[in-house]
């Protein structure tokens, strides 16, 4: 079946500093890679999303860039702010409707 | 449009007491779908409806759980004889057809002691 690992659980960095946190997926489908992110007591919310190889997806500051040769979808920062602190999961759609999740990962921007 | 709504958002029960969760999605949605959050496991997907039909309860834990849409506006999800292991964050999500964005409510975080 599916599969997405993201191998970092906890990622602490000071603010204005950059990120990239690791994402890679197994599907025998052709992938679809989103990218959630969740504030405390928040529902989690779609930041990015891509299903083309070797296309660069950016919204509100982060990126991403679904890489198949390496089955990839890190997310990047290229400086983080307060606000950035929270979960963020990786998730995949292997060729229908659902999604299959990573664990999450936790960032905590420091001032 | 205020989003998935999931009530309550908070629910304590006792070993071995039964819990029942509300989702009402989106309006104009017809997938549905539940999930559970933990921190070891992370987002598991646990059952999906399309037009309210079930579609795919794989996720389900088989003897306790059970999950109904009797309408377009709302689905339950149900767990008999809760366990402490069943505590959890329980998240509806809807979309407009499965395959496009899906929304997440702010979830149901159920402890049973």
């Amino acid at each position: 079946g599916d599969s997405v690992t993201q191998t970092e659980g906890l990622v602490t960095l000071t603010k204005g500093l950059p990120v990239m946190l690791n994402c890679t997926y197994q599907t025998t489908y052709s992938p679809f890679l989103f990218w959630y992110v969740q504030h405390l007591n928040e529902a989690p919310k779609l930041l990015l999303k891509s299903s083309t190889d070797n296309k660069r997806t950016e919204h509100q500051g982060f990126y991403a860039t679904l890489h198949k040769s390496s089955s990839s979808f890190h997310l990047q920062k290229s400086s983080v702010q307060l606000s950035d602190s929270a979960l963020y999961f990786c998730a995949l759609s292997g060729g229908g409707y659902k999604l299959t999740f990573g664990t999450g990962t936790s960032l905590l921007v420091d001032p | 449009n205020a989003g998935v709504i999931q009530t309550p958002r908070h629910k304590v029960t006792g070993k071995g007491q039964e819990a029942t969760l509300w989702c009402e999605p989106i309006s104009g949605h017809s997938a549905v779908f539940w999930y559970r959050q933990t921190i070891v496991q992370g987002l598991e997907f646990l059952t999906y409806f399309r037009n309210q039909a079930p579609i795919d309860d794989s996720g389900m834990p088989k003897e306790r759980f059970s999950a109904q849409m009797p309408n377009q506006s709302h689905s339950t999800l149900k767990i008999q004889s809760t366990q402490p292991q069943d505590s959890a964050v329980y998240l509806c999500a809807s979309s407009f057809q499965g395959n496009t964005e899906v929304f997440f409510g702010k979830g149901t975080r159920l402890t049973v002691v």
